[in-house]
Order: structure tokens, then sequence, then C-alpha cells
């Protein structure tokens, strides 16, 4: 079965530069969200999507925007990185007349540097 | 806002002991779901618990939702080599909220 799909899976950039992450839902799914996760940390919500419109916003900074396309794929966009934002970056999708199971993808790891 | 507590934040057992962790949170939850990330991986879906006083059982794994719906527990008996990993709870404040708040993790290991 398909599963969530993300890219890339590992990423280094230096402090002040940008990144972008990509993710595609599993098909027919109508709720992409967006995790980080540190070291050894819990999986904290940056923000998700329902149907392509922001449906909630947790502990995203203002740094990074996020949106969900046509195609129901998503992009995290991050600027002025900072050490700090190194980290696992989950997407992960659902779809909402289910149990709302989460499907999570394998990550994005960004390092910066 | 919300909050999910969940403990012990680590847990070493000798194979075929039990092993529990647990989940409060701040809020009332709608639901509460169980995820387990195993090193190097991605949390997978073990369970979601909806009811009030709900008790639901995956072979080895007893998982209950507190009667007030703002604790929860998951329970292994006789641990496996194969249960190690981090066990999350994640709770949902409202259905449909599209927010899953997960706790902050049980990381098990186990001695063969």
């Amino acid at each position: 079965a398909a599963g969530v799909i993300q890219s890339p899976r590992h990423l280094i950039k230096e402090k002040r530069e940008t990144a972008t992450l990509k993710c595609y839902p599993i098909p027919r799914h109508d709720t992409v969200y967006w995790y980080q996760q540190g070291p050894g940390q819990d999986p904290q919500f940056l923000i998700s999507f329902y149907e392509k419109m922001q449906s909630d916003k947790g502990s995203i900074p203002d740094r990074f925007s996020a949106q969900q396309f046509s195609d129901y794929h998503s992009e995290l966009n991050m600027s002025s990185l900072e050490l700090g934002d190194s980290a696992l970056y989950f997407c992960a999708s659902s779809f909402s007349g289910s149990t709302g199971e989460l499907f999570f993808g394998e990550g994005s790891r960004l390092t910066v540097l | 806002g919300q909050q999910v507590m969940q403990i012990p934040q680590y847990q070493h057992v000798q194979e075929g002991e039990d092993f529990t962790t647990y989940c409060n949170s701040s809020t009332t939850l709608s639901n509460i779901q169980w995820y387990k990330q195993r090193p190097g991986g991605h949390p997978v879906f073990l369970i979601q618990l909806v009811k009030s006083g709900e008790v639901k059982k995956q072979k080895r794994l007893t998982f209950q939702f507190g009667e007030a719906k703002k604790n929860s527990s998951l329970h292994i008996t006789a641990t496996q080599t194969t249960d190690v990993g981090t066990y999350f709870c994640a709770g949902e404040g409202s259905r449909g909220a599209q927010k899953l708040v997960f706790g902050q993790g049980t990381r098990l290991t186990i001695n063969p």
C-alpha cells in the first residue's frame, strides 16, 4: 500500500539558509500534519491542513511557513535557519472520514551547521 | 494550551517482565491514540480509544482510557525484545481538531 512520501530524507544547511521539505500524503487522505522531533524528544505539532486549507497551528516559528497544493502535497518552507532547527521533520496524513489515525512518513532529517 | 504528560520517561525491564506507561492530559480529550516508534523509525499507530473507560487489547498489549477521558495507560504483558521502542500517547482535544498533541514518550529497553 502507498505510504506518506517525504523528501529529501536528509538535508544539510548552513545557518541563515533556507530549506524546503516536501510531503506527498497517502492518496485520498484529506489532512496533512507537520511535526518536528528533536533528539530524544516527542513530536511537536507544527501545522496542519485540511482540504488544502490551514486547519490548525502549533509551535511553528514565524520563520517557517507551509502550504498544501491542489494535488494535496504539502511543503514546509524554513528560512533564516538556526542551529536549533536541526531535527527530524515528520509529515503525517489522515482521512477525516476514518478513525483519525495518523500515517507518518519516514521523516526528513535537517542538520543546520 | 492542551498538554499531555507521560511517565515514566524511560523503562528498562528484563525480557518477560511487564511494562506500563501512563498518560495524563490537562484537558478532557475526545480521543487518545497510541503510537510506537522504533529507534531510527517513525511513529506507527497502535490504537485509538474514544469512549470513557474503554479498554482494548491487542495480544499482549492492553490499552485503557480513563473515565474522565483525561488519562490513559498502555500495559504490555511478558515483554519481548521486539517491544523495544518509544511509546507515545497522543491526545485530540476535540473531534476533528486536526491537531494531535503527543506526550513525551516512554522509551522501553529490554534485557534479553
